[in-house]
């Protein structure tokens, strides 16, 4: 049973406008979750994170939402450039499991059109 | 060079047959992490070390799945007997180790078992 569900397999946005990436979670014990971003023949590369004590995090252009209560969490990136083009991964991770293995979602590929 | 690397990038092998996966982390990182992503789903955890304690085991999906790590350094995922549903990328990350540092993927290693 999937722990981690990203819906959208695929999104696409303009260039310049808001691209909005979801996630919802199953369990209620995680407590640290994170944005990945994968480009095709590469590694997942480090995005963005945010702690259950916070509902918002900001850097540069991209911010993350989390609401415990939906358990959902949420990518906002803006505005939106070709560069951006890449799968996104949401992950989660309870803190006080002894293991520090993330638990992905299977990924919305993104595609900023010109 | 400064990130993960891994190799091979790509192997082919036949079913029944036994393969061995290289990952050197970053250098000075504590924490080892084995993913694999089959087609069309997420990353899921594999196994986790941490400095010189006993490997976190509980991602392996069956007992033909092995994984070490000598002097703390370079990992081997190995498994035997592949079957056809093994095929996937498999991934290696490494970190400072702990919860809150983040975990740098290497390109993974392209399986496919005929």
């Amino acid at each position: 049973d999937q722990q981690v569900k990203q819906n959208s397999p695929s999104l696409s946005v303009q260039e310049g406008r808001i691209s909005i990436l979801n996630c919802d979670y199953t369990n209620s014990m995680f407590d640290y979750f994170l944005w990945y971003k994968k480009y095709p023949a590469e590694g997942p590369t480090f995005l963005i994170s945010i702690s259950s004590i916070k509902d918002k995090n900001e850097d540069g252009r991209f911010t993350v939402f989390l609401n415990k209560s939906a358990k959902h969490l949420s990518l906002h990136i803006v505005p939106s450039q070709p560069g951006d083009s890449a799968v996104y991964f949401c992950a989660v991770l309870y803190s006080g499991g002894g293991a520090d293995g993330l638990t992905f979602g299977k990924g919305t590929h993104l595609i900023i059109q010109p | 060079g400064a990130g993960v690397s891994q190799s091979p990038s790509n192997k082919v092998t036949e079913k029944g047959k036994d393969v061995e996966l290289r990952c050197d982390p970053i250098s000075g990182h504590t924490a080892l992490y084995w993913y694999r992503q089959s087609l069309g789903q997420g990353l899921e955890f594999l196994i986790y070390f941490q400095g010189n304690s006993a490997p976190d085991k509980s991602g392996l999906p069956s007992d033909r799945f092995s994984a070490e790590r000598t002097g703390g350094s370079v990992s081997t995922l190995t498994i035997q007997r592949t079957q056809q549903e093994d095929s996937a990328v498999y991934l290696c990350a490494s970190s400072l180790g702990g919860v809150y540092n983040e975990q740098f993927f290497g390109p993974g290693t392209r399986l496919t078992v005929l």
